[in-house]
């Protein structure tokens, strides 16, 4: 079974430009969060999609946003770069319902000069 | 606030050399408590989850277990390829409509010497 694909595996934006990443969950998996890792912060969630809809959000300005299309896949964008988005961007899929392990994606690396 | 917390920061073991991680949680409305490895440069790999106050899970060398306030991650004959950050994180359902959001602890390196 294939585990969760992201694209681009590496970037480099300059400020002030926009970018938009890419995941793919593990099939049949309708739910697909996303995640922020830097070294002072660590493990941040920014939002979750189901079916096509944000349902949860984490503390991140409205640069930071999302969608989901109706194969489950997800893109998640951000504008106006700034040199304090530089990360690596996780996304993870789980099945729906109670409990259930959310699995990673190897990530999006970002930087931004 | 939502709050999970990880000791030790780092952890330095000889080959053999057994040792526990713990995770200490404030997570309203929890809903699960989730292990993950992760080495450099890749995404969080899934070790367990557990679900009530004292469950134990079992994978190879590791072993967690959880209380009602942490969670220990305990390392039997630990080898150099156990060598990772263990992640710890707690799971919601506050406002009853999403497990999709997990709060993560800043976790444990643990490099373990041949």
């Amino acid at each position: 079974k294939a585990g969760v694909t992201q694209t681009p595996r590496y970037l480099i934006k300059t400020r002030g430009q926009q970018v938009t990443l890419s995941c793919s969950p593990i099939s049949g998996h309708r739910s697909v969060s996303w995640y922020q890792q830097t070294p002072g912060q660590g493990l941040q969630f920014l939002f979750e999609y189901f079916s096509e809809t944000q349902r949860n959000k984490g503390n991140f300005p409205g640069r930071f946003s999302g969608r989901q299309f109706s194969n489950s896949r997800s893109e998640m964008n951000v504008s106006t770069l700034e040199l304090g988005d530089s990360a690596l961007y996780l996304c993870a899929s789980k099945r729906e319902g109670l409990y259930n392990e959310q699995f990673f994606g190897p990530g999006t690396r970002l930087t931004v000069l | 606030e939502d709050q999970v917390t990880q000791s030790p920061e780092a952890l330095r073991l000889q080959e053999g050399e057994s040792s526990s991680l713990n995770c200490s949680y404030t997570v309203s409305g929890l809903r699960g408590l989730f292990w993950y490895r992760q080495d450099p440069g890749k995404g969080p790999e899934f070790l367990f989850t557990l679900y009530s106050a004292g469950e134990e899970k079992e994978k190879e060398r590791l072993k967690a277990t959880l209380t009602k306030k942490e969670s220990f991650l305990h390392i039997t004959a630990p080898k150099p390829e156990d060598s990772a950050t263990y992640l710890c994180a707690g799971g919601t359902n506050a406002g009853g409509t999403s497990y999709g959001k997990l709060t993560f602890g800043q976790g444990t390196i643990l490099t373990v010497h041949p």
